[in-house]
């Protein structure tokens, strides 16, 4: 699976959007972008994933770059409760063992009053 | 999503004993199952996949006998660590795919402190 780049470290103001950059330039035809995050002590918990078209669900909205090397995640009003570390994986769809996820360091983003 | 649930969610034993670790899938079947491990600070790693009613795959460096795996049915999985060390201590958690869907659902981890 491709590999990506995130920042350490983001903070955001509790209400104002999160933009969650992640750079993917490896990423090949077949490989979807995903988000999890993993609340401290949590589970990781999915978040939304696309292919090449910008995607948007009741948590997030995923922005990818038409060359498909880079994506962004965000989240229209964050809240304290989005304080969490944030997980950008590539992977190919196609079942069984190909359903692994690699996971990299994340970005901790913290939501502030 | 998928609910899945992991029991106990922690656990203290002593140094040579042998812990089990519980995944259930409670609304979906799980045709595999994942097993990871987080230390503090760091990133989840994989330690092994398993399909239903096969043997697990293990990752490199991930000793099999001393973490048993069992996927007996499409909603349970079981990890096993034997002879436990401190080192050993850790955030286990599971997933599970299922082949009707490509997303991955986490259970909420198991806390192992190994004294």
């Amino acid at each position: 699976d491709a590999k990506t780049t995130q920042p350490p470290s983001m903070d955001c103001a509790e209400g104002r959007a999160a933009n969650l950059p992640c750079n993917h330039s490896t990423i090949s035809g077949n490989e979807y972008v995903y988000w999890y995050r993993q609340i401290h002590s949590q589970g990781p918990q999915y978040i939304i994933h696309g292919l090449k078209n910008n995607e948007t669900n009741e948590m997030a909205s995923l922005i990818i770059t038409e060359d498909r090397k880079s994506s962004t995640l965000i989240l229209p009003h964050a809240t304290l409760r989005d304080t969490a570390v944030y997980y950008c994986i590539v992977r190919v769809n196609s079942g069984g063992s190909n359903y692994k996820l690699t996971f990299g360091k994340g970005t901790l983003l913290t939501v502030n009053p | 999503g998928a609910v899945v649930s992991q029991h106990p969610s922690w656990v203290i034993c002593k140094s040579g004993t042998s812990v089990k670790i519980e995944c259930r899938s409670l609304d979906f079947q799980a045709t595999t199952m994942f097993w990871y491990r987080q230390f503090p600070k760091q990133s989840l790693m994989l330690m092994a996949t398993s399909n239903e009613g096969s043997k697990a795959t293990y990752e490199q460096g991930v000793e099999k006998d001393k973490f048993l795996i069992n996927h007996a049915s499409l909603t349970l999985s079981t990890l096993t660590v034997t002879s436990a060390h401190p080192e050993d201590s850790s955030f286990y958690i599971c997933s599970e795919a299922g082949l009707s869907t490509d997303t991955q659902y986490f259970g909420p981890g198991t806390r192992l402190t190994v004294l």
